[in-house]
């Protein structure tokens, strides 16, 4: 069964430091892989997204993931965190197959200290 | 820019009540979605709904939930009886095509008393 584990349940970091936040999943066939952000009483909210192509994508807010399929991963990395990135961040897959339906990861949430 | 809406924002209701969650899709999506989140826990999918017929669910989209697209803008989620377990935020997603990011809606908060 499709499934993405997210090992960090929170993480803080200090303003201007560096961040990852990781992500494993595990599915039967090329997986396409999204991180979402939440912040406070939002909606989620797409930082980026895998398709197909180069390994390492940009996305939104300066932050960037690299997808390595050796390790099933797809990791999320900022060079220079700032007190607003302060959310949930969650990953997920989504199975073409099956309705486009996303599974997600159990979020990571970010702490940001001045 | 385009986004989702949900409506209410809040919902309260008492067990056993019906309760209709209400969603506008981007105009030119053509999939569309519902998850729930319980407070704490991870997103997760409850329906899928492609060319106005139920494409995928979940084992949590049982009898007691439904989905509509009653025209050509509105989709609904609704669930016949509420359980006090069904209190979580539901969120509405869609999509353009199958291999497109979804965009989310801001969510209901659903709350059953």
């Amino acid at each position: 069964a499709q499934s993405v584990t997210q090992p960090d349940i929170h993480i803080t970091v200090s303003e201007g430091a560096s961040l990852e936040l990781r992500c494993n999943y595990s599915y039967g066939a090329t997986p396409y892989l999204f991180w979402y952000v939440q912040s406070p009483g939002q909606g989620l909210q797409l930082l980026l997204k895998y398709f197909s192509g180069d390994t390492l994508v940009q996305g939104i807010k300066g932050f960037e993931a690299e997808f390595k399929r050796s390790q099933s991963s797809f990791n999320l990395r900022k060079p220079s965190v700032h007190w607003s990135d302060a959310a949930e961040y969650f990953c997920a897959v989504g199975h073409l197959n099956a309705g486009n339906m996303l599974t997600f990861g159990g979020g990571t949430r970010l702490m940001v200290k001045p | 820019e385009p986004e989702v809406t949900q409506t209410p924002s809040h919902q309260v209701t008492q067990m056993g009540q019906e309760v209709i969650l209400r969603c506008v899709p981007i105009s030119n999506h053509l999939y569309f979605y519902w998850y729930r989140q319980i407070l704490g826990q991870k997103v997760e999918f409850l329906v899928s709904f492609y060319n106005n017929e139920i494409s995928e669910k979940s084992e949590i989209f049982d009898d007691q939930f439904s989905v509509e697209r009653p025209d050509g803008s509105n989709f609904t989620l609704k669930i016949r009886s509420t359980k006090l377990e069904d209190s979580a935020m539901y969120f509405c997603a869609s999509t353009s095509g199958r291999n497109t990011e979804a965009f989310f809606g801001q969510g209901t908060r659903l709350t059953v008393v």
